[in-house]
């Protein structure tokens, strides 16, 4: 079935470091992909999306592109902020579901 | 903006005990899902209603059951609660099927089970 695997944690970085975090995925359709941030205390909430081969998302400095050849749509920001520490989760829609990675937690440090 | 509520932020409950979680949401969702959230294992699809009085299985229903009476309201039962599904659960909606669709949650309730 339908499955997403996201680098484990915990990720601890400096403030204005880059981040990635990756994500691939097994989907037997064409899914579409996204990224949720979880905030200490806090439901999911969708950081960005892509629906399609090529497509970038982005919001608020993170970036992910859906890469079809390589099955993976990997999350980036050049330069991080301590107010970006929470919990990242990696997800694929191909129909009335979603399927969710384990989670990355991120920890950045002034 | 959306809003998904849940009732409870924190619930303790005794083995044995019936359970119920209420989820409202306000934007006129045709879909409405419950998940449990547990370290290392991401979200887990418990039930998900596509319409009032309809639901799905998801991946995980043993031990839990759901009732959508109206539109903006999906409850999650645990008949009789046991240790093993103390966790933070947390409901979602969506406005239309579709994999492009967005889910928004509510903030989550976690639920200890003595």
């Amino acid at each position: 079935g339908d499955s997403v695997t996201q680098m484990e944690g915990p990720v601890t970085l400096s403030e204005e470091a880059f981040l990635t975090i990756n994500c691939t995925y097994t989907a037997t359709g064409y899914p579409s992909l996204f990224w949720y941030v979880q905030y200490p205390g806090e439901g999911l909430q969708l950081l960005l999306k892509a629906t399609k081969a090529d497509d970038k998302g982005s919001n608020k400095g993170f970036e992910a592109t859906y890469r079809k050849e390589t099955t993976s749509f990997h999350l980036e920001k050049g330069s991080v902020q301590v107010s970006d520490s929470a919990v990242y989760f990696c997800a694929l829609s191909a129909g009335n579901d979603m399927r969710f990675g384990a989670g990355t937690r991120l920890t950045v440090k002034p | 903006d959306v809003k998904v509520t849940q009732s409870s932020r924190y619930l303790v409950k005794r083995t044995g005990e019936k359970v119920f979680l209420e989820c409202v949401q306000d934007m006129d969702h045709e879909n409405m899902f419950w998940y449990r959230q547990d370290p290392g294992l991401g979200l887990r699809l418990i039930y998900f209603s596509y319409d009032v009085k309809m639901k799905e299985k998801g991946d995980i229903p043993e031990g839990y059951s759901v009732s959508r009476e109206k539109k903006e309201r999906f409850s999650l039962i645990l008949e009789s609660a046991s240790t093993n599904q103390t966790s933070m659960y947390l409901c979602a909606s969506s406005l239309t099927p579709g994999p492009g669709d967005t889910q928004y949650f509510g903030p989550g309730t976690r639920l200890t089970v003595l």
